[in-house]
């Protein structure tokens, strides 16, 4: 059982690349969210899945998209990387949709955008 | 809509000391809260979490949190602390959606 899985776990861009973030996690939970962690920023939500076949917008968006492929996997893509997006990427998925809302994060992925 | 302040970025405790991590929270509707912890260059995982029933949570490496309604705080203490506990920490309250919100998280360093 190995959980939530991301890969890469570093990566270095160029400004203007592109590339996609994988998460995938075996715990057959519904939701999927993917947060960004900066310095003194905490973690940020970027975007989230409640269930599969659905997306929705978090508190910072801008400059990514998401896929919710299937129950398992949730991808994120930077379509045009910006050296603002510098920074520590997390995965995480919860059982339900609810207030028992406890996450289950990945190990992150380090993205550098030079 | 909820909110976390977690009061103090930084927290320097000495081995064996009592450590308090403050949190107080701001909802709308009853509050679900988390205490997640964050180890160097590993993702977060949860400590304890309150849902309803008795206000005295006990987590994992001896950590324990008590909700309090009145102060609208969940603070976070183990009485001794060790080398081991240091690493970030992350109040967290979950609300009427599937979302999650954290905060600015505090970071624990012990002291030899």
């Amino acid at each position: 059982n190995a959980g939530v899985t991301q890969t890469p776990k570093f990566q270095v861009l160029k400004t203007g690349q592109s590339m996609t973030l994988q998460c995938a996690q075996d715990m057959n939970h519904n939701s999927m969210y993917w947060y960004r962690q900066d310095p003194g920023m905490g973690l940020r939500l970027i975007y989230y899945s409640a269930s599969e076949g659905t997306t929705d917008k978090g508190e910072v968006p801008n400059g990514y998209n998401v896929s919710r492929l299937n129950k398992r996997e949730f991808s994120l893509r930077l379509e045009s990387a910006a050296p603002s997006q510098t920074s520590v990427y997390f995965c995480a998925s919860s059982e339900v949709a609810g207030l028992y809302n406890e996450q289950f994060f990945g190990p992150g992925t380090r993205l550098t955008v030079l | 809509a909820q909110s976390v302040t977690q009061l103090g970025s930084h927290v320097s405790v000495s081995e064996g000391a009592l450590v308090l991590l403050r949190c107080n929270y701001s909802s709308s509707v009853p509050p679900y809260l988390f205490w997640y912890v964050q180890y160097p260059n590993q993702g977060l995982q949860l400590l304890l979490k309150y849902t309803t029933g008795a206000t005295l949570v006990k987590g994992i490496n001896g950590f324990e949190a008590e909700f309090k309604k009145s102060e609208t705080s969940f603070h976070l203490t183990k009485p001794s602390a060790h080398m081991s506990d240091a690493a970030e920490y992350f109040c967290d309250v979950g609300g009427s959606n599937y979302k999650l919100t954290f905060g600015k998280g505090t970071l624990l360093t012990v002291n030899p």
